[in-house]
């Protein structure tokens, strides 16, 4: 069964810090992993999509790396500013079609970027 | 729509009272999910849609779960009896299907649901 899991769980960093998110997954048959936002009370808002074939994605400020080997993915965000303050989700979806085609998630990373 | 559409957004349920969770997805895809997401926790996978097939129920907690697509567009989350630990947000997911290319799963806002 797969288990995702983010560390840390909650983070605080200071506006204009470059910072790091991790994600680590135990069945490295996946077919693609997608990073999420999500603010309180709200649904989920789709940030990065890396197909097992990449090895990253880049959106802005936002750069994910993914090392389907070791099971590891990483977001990267660069000069956190406030309206960065949510919690981010990683959720990996398995190779085939149909039923395996269900997204895994981890717990998220709770981020606040202070003034 | 511009993008997947939920509705009721907030529903307060008294404890044994049935609810219908209402999912419009993005019009054209074919795939459909429903996940389950309890306060401080990541979404939990409920069912999965292909169509109007229900192609994976495993993630539904009990029997007092029912989902349907009928025309494999708007589909139906219920819950009957509702119980205190149903209090959750409801989301609902779609994705475009090309062969086997699944493309990024796009979620609606969720529902609140909050059994008193």
């Amino acid at each position: 069964k797969q288990e995702v899991t983010q560390i840390p769980a909650a983070l605080s960093v200071p506006e204009g810090e470059n910072l790091v998110l991790n994600c680590s997954f135990t069945d490295s048959a996946i077919y693609n992993l997608q990073w999420f936002r999500q603010d309180p009370g709200k649904g989920l808002t789709s940030l990065l999509l890396i197909q097992s074939s990449q090895r990253e994605q880049t959106s802005g400020r936002l750069n994910a790396s993914l090392d389907k080997s070791s099971g590891r993915s990483t977001l990267y965000i660069a000069a956190s500013q406030p309206g960065d303050s949510a919690t981010y989700l990683c959720a990996v979806r398995r190779f085939g079609a149909g039923t395996a085609s269900k997204l895994t998630f981890g717990t998220g990373t709770r981020l606040q970027v202070t003034l | 729509g511009a993008g997947v559409s939920q509705s009721p957004r907030y529903k307060v349920a008294k404890r044994g009272q049935d609810v219908a969770l209402r999912c419009d997805p993005i019009s054209g895809h074919v795939s459909l999910f429903w996940y389950q997401q309890a306060l401080g926790q990541g979404p939990e996978f409920l069912t999965y849609f292909q169509n109007e097939a229900q192609l994976d129920k495993s993630g539904l907690p009990s029997d007092r779960f029912f989902a349907e697509r009928p025309e494999g567009s708007v589909s139906t989350l219920k819950i009957q009896r509702t119980q205190q630990e149903d209090s959750a947000v409801y989301l609902c997911a779609s994705s475009l299907v090309l062969g086997t290319d699944y493309t990024e799963a796009f979620f609606g806002q969720g529902t609140r649901l909050t059994v008193v």
